[in-house]
């Protein structure tokens, strides 16, 4: 089975702190994705990533940034947190093969972070 | 850029009855539209996928419908049972995966 494990279930941060919401996968997926739900607004993409160093702007970038030193790893970065990033985070992996450039997406449990 | 509507956001029917989730995209290069499931307090899982060129899915009672022509595609289940409750989210893809906005379904014994 295909694990993703996101390493804080629940936060609670100041405004202004920096947060790291930390993403581990165990089955060697290349593409990895971080995403933002939002009731009423599904699943949003805030970043990607279909190789180790490299990362792409998904739909709403600003404000986060995301580091994948190693493939199995990619972090999401809030670099000053607001109360409008109060959400439940979403990441997510995939081995796209040749049926798709994203497959089926295994995510983590989440991390609901509450901001200040 | 894809962007993805679905309808309805909230959805109760009687156990036994059948539910029917639409959703629209815009972007007619998307070729592949997945299913997924999330049940309270767990991860979303993929429930059932369909490919452009197919117009109809089925596994068990559940079944997807797409036409191109129109741009949207449908999630129908069948003798719903309790366990079907959760929230539905559609998503279409043509390059990057755009979900939808997601319906709550509740299915009342």
């Amino acid at each position: 089975d295909v694990k993703v494990t996101q390493s804080s279930r629940y936060l609670v941060k100041r405004t202004g702190e920096k947060v790291f919401l930390e993403c581990v996968q165990d089955m060697d997926h290349e593409n990895m994705f971080w995403y933002r739900q939002d009731p009423g607004l599904g699943l949003r993409l805030i970043y990607f990533s279909y190789d180790v160093k490299m990362k792409e702007k998904g739909d709403i970038p600003e404000g986060y940034s995301v580091s994948r030193e190693k493939k199995e790893r990619f972090s999401l970065i809030l670099e000053s947190a607001s109360t409008n990033q109060t959400s439940m985070y979403l990441c997510a992996s995939t081995d796209p093969g040749t049926r798709s450039p994203h497959g089926e997406l295994f995510f983590g449990e989440g991390s609901r972070l509450t901001v200040l | 850029g894809e962007n993805v509507e679905q309808h309805p956001s909230t959805l109760s029917v009687q156990e036994g009855d059948s539910a029917v989730i639409k959703c629209t995209y815009s972007d007619s290069a998307s070729n592949y539209f997945p299913w997924y499931k999330q049940e309270l307090g767990k991860r979303p899982q993929l429930i059932i996928d369909i490919r452009s060129n197919v117009g109809e899915k089925k596994d068990q009672r559940i079944a997807v419908t797409l036409n191109k022509t129109a741009k949207h595609f449908s999630l129908h289940i069948t003798e719903t049972q309790p366990e079907d409750s959760a929230v539905y989210f559609c998503a279409a893809e043509g390059g990057k995966l755009i979900f939808g906005q997601g319906t709550e379904l509740s299915v009342k014994p």
